[in-house]
């Protein structure tokens, strides 16, 4: 079974650009998360959605950050204009439902912002 | 209340040993406690999870001790091996309202010599 996929594996891109991060969850998932780790924050959740709505956005760090899930197998993340400190690994998850379920992750994105 | 505390924040063991994680949590709403292995350049991947009907569950040689009435999970690697050595997140999720979510611990970095 394909598990979370996750593109672009590894960004680099000058400060100020747009970068949008994909993601396509597994099959039947119907909750999905968008994750961003860091050696000082560790692993923090961004937002996330059940059945394609955004459900707890309480996480995106500024308006420069917006994720979107229009269909049940794709989801963005977007950062316009990205900056240096938006360095970190991005992760996407899916779950069957709500949280108290396991939580399949990605092989993340590595994002670095010069 | 949100909080997950985990330690230690790295632990080195011998080949064969017993390594020991702690965490422990505020919110008496969270139902559903697991743990995340992580290797470099991967997501974390679910290890083995538990939910506070009962005290104990293991699967081959992870075990997750559970004391609800401290609030408190561990777990225990047995015959600690090189393949071991990660990075060890807990967590803990709910149902409904703000525990519809994981809540992460800040990780261990576990080193086992050979």
């Amino acid at each position: 079974d394909a598990g979370v996929i996750q593109s672009p594996r590894h960004e680099v891109t000058e400060m100020g650009q747009e970068v949008t991060l994909r993601c396509k969850p597994i099959s039947g998932h119907n909750s999905l998360f968008w994750y961003r780790q860091t050696m000082m924050r560790g692993l923090e959740l961004l937002i996330y959605f059940n059945n394609n709505v955004p459900i707890d956005d309480s996480g995106m760090p500024e308006d420069r950050f917006s994720a979107k899930m229009p269909n049940a197998s794709f989801s963005t993340l977007k950062i316009q204009p990205s900056e240096p400190r938006d360095s970190a690994v991005y992760f996407c998850a899916s779950s069957l439902r709500a949280a108290n379920q396991p939580q399949h992750f990605g092989d993340g994105t590595r994002l670095s912002i010069l | 209340q949100q909080q997950v505390k985990q330690s230690p924040q790295s632990l080195i063991v011998q080949k064969g040993g017993i390594s020991i994680i702690n965490c422990a949590y505020e919110n008496t709403a969270f139902d559903y406690f697991p743990w995340y292995q992580q290797f470099p350049g991967k997501g974390p991947a679910l290890l083995i999870a538990i939910r506070p009907d009962v005290s104990e569950k293991k699967e081959g040689r992870f075990t997750i001790s559970f004391n609800k009435s401290a609030k408190q999970f561990s777990l225990h690697i047995m015959d600690s091996q090189p393949g071991d050595s990660a990075t060890y997140f807990c967590a803990a999720g709910g149902y409904g309202g703000a525990t519809n979510k994981l809540i992460f611990g800040t990780g261990t970095l576990l080193a086992v010599q050979p």
